[in-house]
């Protein structure tokens, strides 16, 4: 069973607009969630965390939000910009382990 | 070296053939994690290290599956008698920190496994 589910596998913005990349959970006993980005051939780099204490974090163009009665948490990208293509995952600390979701992969539209 | 270096990037097996998949993780990191990506998957654990001690090893799919780390730097990850779902690709990652709560992980670029 997916316990950390991304249910679009793609997604294309223009760039300069907002991208929001979408993430849901089953899981209660998560209680911290991070975002990983991918490119080609490479492995996945951190990129942007919260802990379930918190509903909103910021960090500079990236900000992730956590809605946790709804076992639901985004990333926005604002401005997206063309360096932004790539794979997100989403992912979620519980019984001490990382579970990923399936990714979602972002292009940015120049 | 920078970062994590797995070796080799591509291997490829006849179902049967045992393979090993290297990771050098980054120096002086405690943690090393192994997971396993499937086509279009997200990545899956399979096994963490603390230094030398593999303390969780839930995530290994069979007794095919093993990975040492006996000096607390480098690890193996091993799989006997390759089979065709074992097809993937092989992330490493490893952290400053120890715990299998590990934010910051830095991962390698993975060795994709195809078996034949």
């Amino acid at each position: 069973d997916q316990q950390v589910k991304q249910n679009s596998p793609s997604l294309s913005v223009q760039e300069g607009r907002i991208s929001i990349l979408n993430c849901d959970y089953t899981n209660s006993m998560f209680d911290y969630f991070l975002w990983y980005k991918k490119y080609p051939a490479e492995g996945p780099t951190f990129l942007i965390s919260i802990s379930s204490i918190k509903d909103k974090n910021e960090d500079g163009r990236f900000t992730v939000f956590l809605n946790k009665s709804a076992k639901h948490l985004s990333l926005h990208i604002v401005p997206s910009q063309p360096g932004d293509s790539a794979v997100y995952f989403c992912a979620a600390f519980g019984n001490e382990k990382l579970t990923f979701g399936t990714g979602t992969r972002l292009t940015i539209i120049p | 070296g920078a970062g994590v270096s797995q070796s080799p990037r591509y291997k490829v097996a006849k179902r049967g053939q045992d393979v090993a998949l290297r990771c050098d993780p980054i120096s002086g990191h405690v943690s090393l994690f192994w997971y396993q990506q499937a086509l279009g998957q997200g990545p899956e654990f399979l096994t963490y290290f603390q230094n030398e001690a593999q303390l969780d090893k839930s995530g290994l799919p069979s007794d095919r599956f093993f990975a040492e780390r006996p000096e607390g730097s480098v690890s193996t990850l091993k799989i006997q008698r390759t089979q065709q779902e074992d097809s993937a690709v092989y992330l490493c990652a490893s952290s400053s920190t120890g715990g299998a709560r590990s934010e910051k992980l830095f991962f390698g670029s993975g060795t994709q496994l195809s078996v034949l």
